[in-house]
């Protein structure tokens, strides 16, 4: 049984389309996350939410949107994309907040590629 | 602006030595360090994680040793195994926003 699931696991899509990524997670977790990996392989945080709150919101482009509908799911809907979106996104979750002995529990990632 | 660095991209190692991989951070508030493994197509997943109130921290046969005032910690893997073989994450967390910050991630080789 999956932990942190995502989907699409692959997604290729042209400039200007708009998509999202389902995050779901059975953890029972309070705090859920956004990641991406780039090109260069840095894992950068975008977006945190607990108990669907947002808590973080790294500098992200507008077009960038996460929606928590409830704690156990976490989507990112992408506008109007662009060809340097192309990356790895990983969402993560966590049990607390920021505790220590709280890691994040991390999804299988989702391979976008704008063409 | 990185605040943790892995300086060495990949690392190799025969099967039965000790692997040694080593992370360097820049940022004071810095109080929580975690290591992750990545195989490939996978999530990261977590390994084993020190708090700035330790100077070691040990778990079967990874070991994670932290030197504050260096601002460096390195993970040893003994005996390393070939299903050890994987790109390995150093992160770090702390101040007032809790979120993680990675490091560029070290591919580790361990070779039969």
């Amino acid at each position: 049984d999956t932990a942190v699931s995502q989907t699409p696991k692959y997604l290729v899509t042209q400039m200007g389309n708009d998509k999202s990524i389902k995050c779901e997670q059975n953890l029972g977790h309070d705090t859920m996350y956004w990641y991406k990996q780039d090109s260069k392989k840095f894992l950068k945080i975008m977006f945190s939410y607990n108990n669907k709150e947002l808590i973080i919101n790294e500098t992200v482009p507008n077009r960038f949107s996460p929606k928590s509908p409830d704690k156990a799911h976490l989507n990112l809907h992408i506008n109007s994309l662009e060809l340097g979106d192309s990356a790895v996104y990983f969402c993560a979750s966590s049990q607390k907040n920021g505790a220590y002995n709280s890691p994040l529990h991390f999804g299988n990632g989702t391979r976008l590629t704008v063409t | 602006d990185q605040q943790v660095k892995q300086n060495s991209p990949s690392l190799s190692v025969q099967e039965g030595r000790i692997s040694i991989l080593n992370c360097d951070y820049t940022n004071s508030m810095f109080d929580y360090f975690l290591w992750y493994k990545k195989y490939p197509a996978e999530g990261p997943t977590f390994l084993i994680s020190i708090s700035s109130i330790k100077d070691k921290n040990e778990d079967g046969r990874f070991t994670v040793f932290l030197n504050k005032s260096a601002k460096h910690l390195s993970l040893h893997i003994v005996p390393s195994q070939p299903g050890d073989s994987a790109v390995y994450f150093c992160a770090a967390s702390g101040g007032s926003n809790y979120k993680l910050t990675f490091g560029k991630g070290t591919l580790l080789t361990v070779n039969p």
